[in-house]
């Protein structure tokens, strides 16, 4: 199985402020015959379920605000929200869809410093 | 707009088979584009793939819960369900539907709102 590793667990930022999340694969997720990272990160809100934020490493989801961006390759990976706003409080999670099983990381708990 | 709805007891006894149904609309799930599949969520915990099926009935599921997991699916209703058998409390957890595309194992781009599923006596 590829385990996924967030790091921090919990971030506390102040708003307008950039928050960032790392997660690391214990293999790579890039497929190197279509130079694509097959990494999404999600966000849960309380009460609701994940919503996709990112998928293909970097590709944001239709909908989703541009302050919110991923970066990374291989094992190695960032969720990046340039500008913290109160709605951003959340739990955020990165996921693998390399190979099967399809695993998560344990999530990021974002809160408002 | 695709929506999926989980339905099913919101409480199982132990040692039973726990079983919920995921109803599909604004979408078909015999379509070759997406995986249709079941993910749940201890209270407080993280996320765990339990299994998904492709092509109106290949399933694939994870190793860790294969041994107790089946995935049925009625193409005639749209829909597909989930029977997971000698539950403990271990298996207490919200249950989510979810969509996901055909590209490897796929990200997750829909889900049902979940329905919580409780273990006990």
């Amino acid at each position: 199985d590829i385990v996924m590793t967030q790091s921090p667990e919990s971030l506390a930022v102040s708003l307008g402020e950039r928050a960032t999340i790392n997660c690391k694969s214990s293999q790579t997720v890039l497929n190197t015959s279509n130079n694509r990272n097959y990494l999404g990160w999600y966000q849960q809100k309380p009460g609701q379920p994940p919503k996709l934020l990112i998928y293909w490493a970097s590709t944001r989801e239709s909908g989703v605000p541009d302050r919110f961006s991923g970066s990374g390759s291989g094992t190695d990976f960032t969720l990046t929200i340039s500008s913290l706003q109160a709605e951003d409080v959340a739990v955020y999670y990165c996921q693998q869809y390399y190979s099967t099983p399809i695993t998560f990381g344990q999530g990021t708990r974002l809160e408002i410093k | 707009q695709l929506q999926l709805l989980e339905s099913g007891p919101g409480l199982v006894e132990p040692s039973e088979t726990l079983s919920l149904a995921c109803s599909v609309s604004g979408g078909s799930i015999s379509s070759n584009t997406y995986f249709w599949g079941w993910i749940r969520q201890p209270p407080g915990k993280g996320l765990e793939w339990i299994g998904s099926f492709y092509d109106s009935g290949t399933t694939f599921y994870n190793p860790s819960l294969k041994s107790r997991v089946t995935i049925h699916v009625d193409t005639s209703k749209n829909q597909f369900s989930l029977k997971l058998n000698s539950v403990t409390a271990a298996d207490t957890a919200v249950y989510y539907c979810v969509r996901h595309l055909r590209y490897n194992y796929g990200y997750f781009d829909f889900w049902g709102q979940g329905t919580l599923v409780t273990v006990s006596s």
